[in-house]
C-alpha cells in the first residue's frame, strides 16, 4: 500500500531563509510524486512533480525537490523564504489507479 | 479561463437534509476525482470516473454518497441524508487520463448545522 509522512505540521522560517519541507513515501511500485500548494479556502496547486524522469525536479515559484529512492524521500526545498509562501503544502503519491494519496501536510509560516 | 469549477462555494444545511454538488473539470480531461478534506487533513480520496463510468469507490464514501458524471462531463456528489461528520471541503481535481496531473477546483465548503 502506498503513503506518505510529512514531518511537521507547522514550520516557521524567517524571510530569505532556507525552507525544507519534509516528505516520506512507501510505494510497492514505482512511485509518481507531488506537492501541492494549498492557500486559505482555496483548492490546491500543483507546485512540482515527479514521474520517474531527472531525480531533482524544479517546480513554479523557486521551489525544487529531489527524488531520492534510497531514503524514500521527496524533500521539498527553496533557497529563500518570501512572504508570499506562507501556505499549507501537501505531499502526494499516486499508485497506478492514479487517485492521489497525501499526507497530513505542513504548515508554512514566514516570519519578517 | 478553462480551469476546473466547483459550486456552490460554500453551503450551509441542517442534518438530515440532502445536498448536491456539482464540478466542472477541464473539457478534454477523462478522469474526475472527489476528494474530501477536514481540518488540518491532507485530501481524503472518494472516488473516480474514467469518462462517464465511476471505476472506484473509497471505504470513505458511504451509501449516503453517491456520485455521477452523466455523458462524462460534469460531474455531481450528492450527499443524503447528511450528518454533522459529513462537515468538510470537498474538492474536484481533473486529469487527462491515468496518473497524469490532477488539477483541482477551489472546492465546495460544507458546514452541516
Amino acid at each position: 500500500a502506498q503513503s506518505v509522512t510529512q514531518l511537521g505540521s507547522h514550520v516557521s522560517v524567517s524571510e530569505g531563509a532556507l525552507v525544507l519541507l519534509r516528505c516520506n513515501y512507501s510505494s510497492s511500485v514505482p512511485p509518481y510524486l507531488f506537492w501541492y500548494v494549498q492557500y486559505p479556502n482555496q483548492g490546491l496547486q500543483l507546485l512540482l512533480k515527479y514521474t520517474s524522469a531527472a531525480t531533482l525536479v524544479k517546480g513554479i515559484n523557486g521551489f525544487e525537490a529531489e527524488f531520492k529512492k534510497s531514503e524514500t524521500s521527496f524533500h521539498l526545498t527553496k533557497p529563500s523564504a518570501h512572504m508570499s509562501d506562507a501556505a499549507e503544502y501537501f505531499c502526494a503519491v499516486s499508485p497506478i489507479r492514479g487517485n492521489l494519496i497525501f499526507g497530513k501536510g505542513t504548515k508554512l509560516s514566514v516570519k519578517p | 479561463d478553462t480551469g476546473v469549477s466547483q459550486d456552490p462555494r460554500h453551503k450551509i444545511t441542517k442534518r438530515g437534509q440532502n445536498v448536491t454538488f456539482r464540478c466542472d473539470p477541464i473539457s478534454e480531461h477523462n478522469r474526475l476525482y472527489w476528494y474530501r478534506q477536514t481540518l488540518g487533513q491532507g485530501p481524503e480520496f472518494l472516488t473516480y470516473f474514467q469518462n462517464e463510468a465511476q471505476l472506484e469507490k473509497s471505504r470513505l464514501l458511504s451509501d449516503r454518497f453517491s456520485a455521477e458524471r452523466p455523458k462524462g462531463s460534469f460531474s455531481t456528489l450528492e450527499i443524503q441524508r447528511t450528518e454533522q461528520g459529513d462537515s468538510a471541503m470537498y474538492l474536484c481535481a481533473s486529469s487527462l487520463d491515468g496518473r497524469d496531473t490532477q488539477y483541482f477546483g477551489p472546492g465546495t465548503r460544507l458546514t452541516v448545522l
